[in-house]
């Protein structure tokens, strides 16, 4: 069955740091994966990867896909206390739009 | 506005009653996503559709639960004789090649 991980489960850095977030995935046909930024309401969404090596940049977020070792991964840099979140992955399948989530990163970022 | 809207944003129940949410889309987009959030978890599939016809339901999903979108615009999520363990945030999202996600309905069973 199509699965989403991402690690580390949680995550505590201080400001000013670098974070890298993992999500590798399970699926019989891929269309694409995103990720969300999730603070105390509904995920917001921050980037769609459908290409291998491509890296997609917001700012200080940045994320890039290996299609063929099947992950993906989501850096921080510079992180600030307003990136305290839970970053959800998602992969959606070809064929089918369903996405299916990952339990997500919940990243603390002290002062 | 022009996001997704969920309606209501909070709901207490008794047990065993039925409740009824809604889910306004973003007006170009023809999918539309029901999902469950308990904490700490990810958001769990129940269901979408495009335009009005239901495409997939987990199956996970009790047959207490229904959904519908009639004239492939606004949604709604029916929960009859609901439980306890029915007590979660529930999510409604629509898409075009990305999907972004209304605030939610939080659901308490009591």
């Amino acid at each position: 069955e199509d699965k989403v991980v991402q690690s580390p489960l949680s995550l505590v850095v201080h400001e000013g740091d670098t974070v890298t977030l993992n999500c590798s995935y399970e699926v019989t046909n891929f269309r694409s994966l995103l990720w969300y930024k999730q603070e105390k309401k509904a995920p917001t969404f921050l980037f769609m990867l459908t290409s291998s090596g491509i890296e997609k940049k917001s700012g200080r977020l940045s994320s890039i896909l290996d299609k063929k070792e099947l992950f993906s991964i989501l850096n921080i840099t510079a992180t600030q206390t307003g990136d305290s979140a839970v970053y959800l992955c998602a992969h959606c399948t070809s064929g089918t739009y369903k996405y299916i989530f990952g339990t997500g990163t919940r990243l603390k970022v002290l002062a | 506005d022009t996001g997704v809207s969920q309606n209501p944003r909070h709901k207490i129940t008794k047990r065993g009653q039925n409740v009824t949410f809604r889910c306004d889309p973003i007006s170009e987009h023809n999918r539309l996503y029901w999902y469950r959030q308990t904490l700490g978890q990810g958001p769990e599939f129940l269901t979408y559709f495009q335009n009005e016809a239901q495409l997939e339901k987990s199956r996970l999903l009790s047959d207490r639960f229904s959904a519908e979108r009639p004239k492939g615009s606004f949604s709604t999520l029916e929960i009859q004789r609901t439980e306890q363990g029915d007590s979660a945030m529930y999510l409604c999202a629509s898409g075009g090649s990305e999907a972004f996600f209304g605030q939610g309905t939080r659901l308490t069973v009591v």
